[in-house]
């Protein structure tokens, strides 16, 4: 079945960069574009950006743009998330996710980024 | 920018039926789908292209979209029902989710 599993959670500083990973499975990666959504505790679900395994080409909210650069391996069906220049607001869990069409389906299991000094 | 209002909260008794409503500017120009969460785990999308029902999601779940609203309906709505619901849709600028609705089973 369809699979995304992301990497363990980290602990930052301010002013640091975080890399969070999202590893596929039970399809073809370069098929279905990678998406990153963000939540902060108890808030809703926030976009961060997507990305074409196939091409590498990417789409950014405009309030990450110059913050996020997103990522792939394609020998490893593997996407990458890396938001720099972190700070407080910025822990959250960060989620990956697919899906063949204008929806997600499925997610992996979130990424919990805290950012403390 | 583009935005999509959820009431934040529904309250529901088991066995009847769970109306969340998402609204915004010509909302069924667009696709909507829906999400539920559930506390400590990842969103699960229950309604896709307005009205379809992903694999595994009971019949209970339904969609539609219209004007500026789309409705996500519960029927029958059981215990185990009971998370927090989005919406989302796809505009210019990318993906927006509406902000949430928690809807409890009472």
């Amino acid at each position: 079945q369809v699979q995304l599993v992301q990497s363990g959670a980290e602990v930052k500083k301010p002013g640091a960069s975080v890399k969070v990973s999202c590893k596929a499975s039970g399809y073809t990666f370069t098929s279905y574009d990678i998406n990153w959504v963000r939540q902060a505790t108890g808030q809703g679900l926030e976009w961060m950006g997507w990305m074409n395994p196939n091409s590498g080409n990417t789409g950014y909210a405009q309030k990450f743009q110059g913050r996020v650069t997103m990522t792939r391996n394609t020998s490893i069906s593997t996407a990458y998330m890396e938001l720099s220049s972190l700070r407080s607001e910025d822990t959250a869990v960060y989620y990956c996710a697919t899906g063949s069409g204008n929806w997600f389906d499925p997610w992996g299991q979130g990424t919990l980024v805290t950012v403390s000094s | 920018s583009y935005e999509l209002t959820q009431p934040p909260s529904v309250s529901v008794s088991p066995g009847q039926t769970a109306s969340i409503t998402c609204s915004g500017d010509k909302l069924g120009d667009k696709y909507a789908c829906w999400y539920q969460q559930k506390p400590g785990q990842s969103p699960v999308l229950v309604i896709y292209q307005d009205s379809k029902r992903p694999s595994g999601i009971p019949e209970r779940f339904s969609g539609s979209n219209s004007g500026n609203t789309a409705t996500l309906t519960i029927s029958g709505t059981q215990a185990m029902d009971e998370a927090d619901y989005y919406c989302q849709a796809w505009d210019s600028g990318g993906v927006v989710f509406g902000g949430g609705t928690k809807l409890t089973v009472l």
